[in-house]
């Protein structure tokens, strides 16, 4: 069966430091990967995906993963965090092919100033 | 155009009370999904529909909860007899079919007192 881990719940950083957010994966088939973003009391939205291709994945707001099947890892990057990157970030995974994503426990990103 | 829109935002009901939660998906959107996302937690599967009929409902949880989407757009998830450990933040989610990346709503708030 499908599992999420996202080990980090919370990562606190200063404004303008790097970040690097943690998820790992297990999967038995290829399996396409996603990082979703989640604002206070709203739904979750989509920052960037892996379905084939390239490793590393560029989305918006300036984020980036790398997928490393080896590892079975796919980190969410930021050179840069800005204090309206505070929010909760979800990684998800689903088997190639099917529609069933199954999420992680999220990780709490805190920019401070 | 526009997102997906669920309805109400909020919801308060008393324990044992019958609740209605809305899902209006992106238009031309084929596929609909149904999430819960428990405090702390990641959203979990509840039911997905390709078109009219729920191709799979594995993810709800017992009897009390049932979902239809007669016309293939607007979808409605219904819940009997409600128990307090039925209060979560109900996600609707939808993508053009069931192997294109899912768009999330802002999800209903669901408490049962």
């Amino acid at each position: 069966a499908q599992s999420v881990t996202q080990l980090d719940s919370q990562v606190p950083v200063f404004e303008e430091a790097p970040v690097e957010l943690r998820c790992n994966y297990s999967s038995s088939v290829s399996v396409y990967l996603f990082w979703y973003v989640q604002y206070p009391n709203q739904g979750l939205q989509l920052l960037l995906k892996y379905l084939s291709g390239s490793t590393l994945v560029k989305g918006i707001n300036g984020f980036e993963a790398e997928f490393n099947k080896s590892q079975t890892s796919f980190h969410l990057r930021k050179p840069s965090v800005h204090i309206s990157d505070t929010a909760e970030y979800f990684c998800a995974v689903s088997e190639r092919g099917t529609y069933k994503y199954i999420f992680g426990t999220g990780t709490r990103l805190k920019v401070l100033a | 155009g526009a997102g997906v829109s669920q309805t109400p935002s909020n919801k308060v009901t008393e324990k044992g009370k019958y609740v209605e939660l809305r899902c209006d998906p992106i238009s031309g959107h084929t596929a609909l999904y149904w999430y819960r996302q428990s405090l702390g937690q990641g959203p979990e599967f509840l039911i997905y529909f390709q078109g009219t009929g729920a191709a799979d409902d594995s993810g709800l949880p017992n009897d009390r909860f049932f979902a239809v989407r007669p016309e293939g757009s607007v979808s409605t998830l219904k819940i009997q007899r409600t128990e307090r450990g039925d209060s979560a933040v109900y996600l609707c989610a939808s993508s053009r079919d069931g192997n294109q990346p899912q768009h999330f709503g802002d999800g209903t708030r669901l408490s049962i007192l």
